[in-house]
């Protein structure tokens, strides 16, 4: 199916575990980038990238790992988890040029118990 | 440091009224982005603005951005209850392709 899959859709996983959430898109948008989203902080940026092999701390980054090795794949990993990042994720692409819009994933909802 | 603003953070008003969201934002910026995010759901572009003076309008939305004093306005005319939602503005940081969210405004419209 055309368009930007996060998978897993729900995880629970426990403090200290490393956990990764996946981000495809079909699109072959340049830009991606991953959200995580909390009661009364909005969306906030975690890492985003340019293309593969090219990634970027948003202002959030401490704690995640991403990686793009392939244009279509933007991987996050949370390396040891923290019941701090319990919340929802959510990965977005868009293409290149000033007037195009972010088009974003269903999101993940990880919880750290 | 890009930091973006939005207020209020909730909204309750009646069907058939009228208000306005507003999202401030701290740099230069050229390009500004509304969504829409219903409970438990994704996130749905509305309107991007890339120009001072930007309006545009779909439905009972409307959407302008004022540059110069780094103000975006979100204004609803006649609400009704489908408008019940989470509003988000985005804004891209100048020279940079990322972008950054306000804290979202919660509205509920009452029938």
């Amino acid at each position: 199916d055309a368009g930007i899959t996060q998978s897993p859709r729900y995880k629970i996983t426990e403090t200290g575990r490393q956990v990764t959430l996946m981000c495809h898109q079909t699109w072959s948008h340049s830009y991606m980038f991953w959200y995580r989203q909390d009661l009364g902080h909005g969306l906030r940026l975690i890492y985003y990238s340019a293309a593969a092999d090219i990634t970027d701390k948003g202002e959030v980054p401490d704690g995640y790992v991403v990686s793009r090795s392939k244009t279509e794949n933007f991987p996050l990993t949370l390396e040891s988890a923290t019941r701090s990042q319990t919340s929802v994720y959510f990965c977005a692409s868009r293409a290149q040029g000033a007037g195009t819009e972010a088009f974003f994933g269903q999101g993940t909802r990880l919880t750290v118990v | 440091e890009l930091k973006v603003e939005q207020n209020p953070l909730f909204l309750s008003m009646q069907e058939g009224k009228n208000y306005t969201i507003y999202c401030n934002y701290s740099t230069t910026s050229d390009r500004l982005y509304w969504y829409r995010q219903d409970p438990g759901k994704s996130l749905e572009s509305l309107f991007v603005l890339l120009s001072n003076g930007a309006v545009k309008q779909e439905g009972r939305l409307m959407a302008s951005l004022d540059t110069k004093a780094r103000l975006s306005t979100l204004h609803i005319t006649a609400a009704v209850h489908d408008l019940s939602a989470t509003y988000f503005c985005a804004v891209g940081g100048s020279g940079t392709y990322k972008y950054i969210f306000g804290t979202g405004t919660r509205l509920k419209v009452l029938a």
